[in-house]
C-alpha cells in the first residue's frame, strides 16, 4: 500500500504569480487534510474533505486560497497572488473515516515565495 | 478550543542516554485523542502512537514508552538508550471528536539531537 504523495516537492514562484499543489491520499482513505507548516512551527490545519464535500475552513485560509477534491480522490490546494507570507511547507494527510482515525501525513510541498 | 504545549524546544544528548520529551494538553471534549509525530530532516511527519482519552495504560514499543497522566493532562515521550537516528523534530498533538472537525492541534514540537 503506497502512502500519501505530494507533487511538486519544492515550488519557488515569484510573488503574484498563483501555484497549484496536488495530494494523492492513500487509496479507501476518504478524509484529506491540509495543513500549513511555518518554521520552527507545528502544521496548522487549513481544510478538510470527507470524500468530495469539503466539511471545514481554517480562518487562516484566506480568500486566495482555495482547495478542492472533485472525485473524492486526489485534491489540489491552490493559491492567488502569492504573497511572501505564503512560503511555508504544506502538508497533506488523508485517514479512513473510523473515529478519529490516524492522519497519515504525506512529504509535504514546501513552497518559496520570493 | 485544544491547546498542545512543548515547552522543550530542543534537547540535545549523547548517544545511548535516555530522553523524555514533554507534553502538556488542553481540551474542553470528554473524548479526545492524542498522538505523536516524528518529523526527521526529511520533512515527512512519521506517526509514533496514537492514544484516546479512555485509555490511560501507559505503552512501550522498543525503546519508545509513552506516560498518560489525565490528572496533569500530559502525554510524555520517552526513549531509551537512544541512537543517532532518533534525531528529529517531534510533535505532539490532539485531536477532540466532539467539537470543532476531526483536526490534529499540533504543538511546537522538539527538537532532538542525539550525538555520537
Amino acid at each position: 500500500d503506497t502512502g500519501v504523495s505530494q507533487d511538486p516537492r519544492h515550488k519557488i514562484t515569484k510573488r503574484g504569480q498563483n501555484v497549484t499543489f496536488r495530494c494523492d491520499p492513500i487509496s479507501e482513505h476518504n478524509r484529506l487534510y491540509w495543513y500549513r507548516q511555518t518554521l520552527g512551527q507545528g502544521p496548522e490545519f487549513l481544510t478538510y474533505f470527507q470524500n468530495e464535500a469539503q466539511l471545514e475552513k481554517s480562518r487562516l485560509l484566506s480568500d486566495r486560497f482555495s482547495a478542492e477534491r472533485p472525485k473524492g480522490s486526489f485534491s489540489t490546494l491552490e493559491i492567488q497572488r502569492t504573497e511572501q507570507g505564503d512560503s511555508a511547507m504544506y502538508l497533506c494527510a488523508s485517514s479512513l473515516t473510523v473515529g478519529a482515525d490516524t492522519q497519515y501525513f504525506g512529504p509535504g510541498t514546501r513552497l518559496t515565495v520570493l | 478550543a485544544q491547546k498542545v504545549t512543548q515547552a522543550q524546544t530542543e534537547i540535545s544528548v549523547v548517544e545511548k542516554e535516555d530522553v523524555t520529551l514533554d507534553c502538556v494538553y488542553e481540551t474542553r471534549d470528554t473524548t479526545y485523542y492524542l498522538f505523536w509525530y516524528k518529523q526527521p530532516p526529511s520533512g515527512e511527519l512519521v506517526f509514533l502512537i496514537r492514544r484516546n482519552s479512555f485509555d490511560e495504560q501507559n505503552e512501550i514499543s522498543g525503546r519508545y514508552s509513552w506516560n498518560f497522566q489525565k490528572s496533569t493532562s500530559s502525554f510524555n515521550f520517552t526513549i531509551t538508550a537512544s541512537q543517532v537516528v532518533d534525531s528529529a523534530v517531534y510533535f505532539c498533538a490532539s485531536e477532540g471528536i466532539i467539537q470543532g472537525a476531526q483536526k490534529l492541534v499540533f504543538g511546537q514540537g522538539t527538537r532532538l539531537t542525539i550525538n555520537p
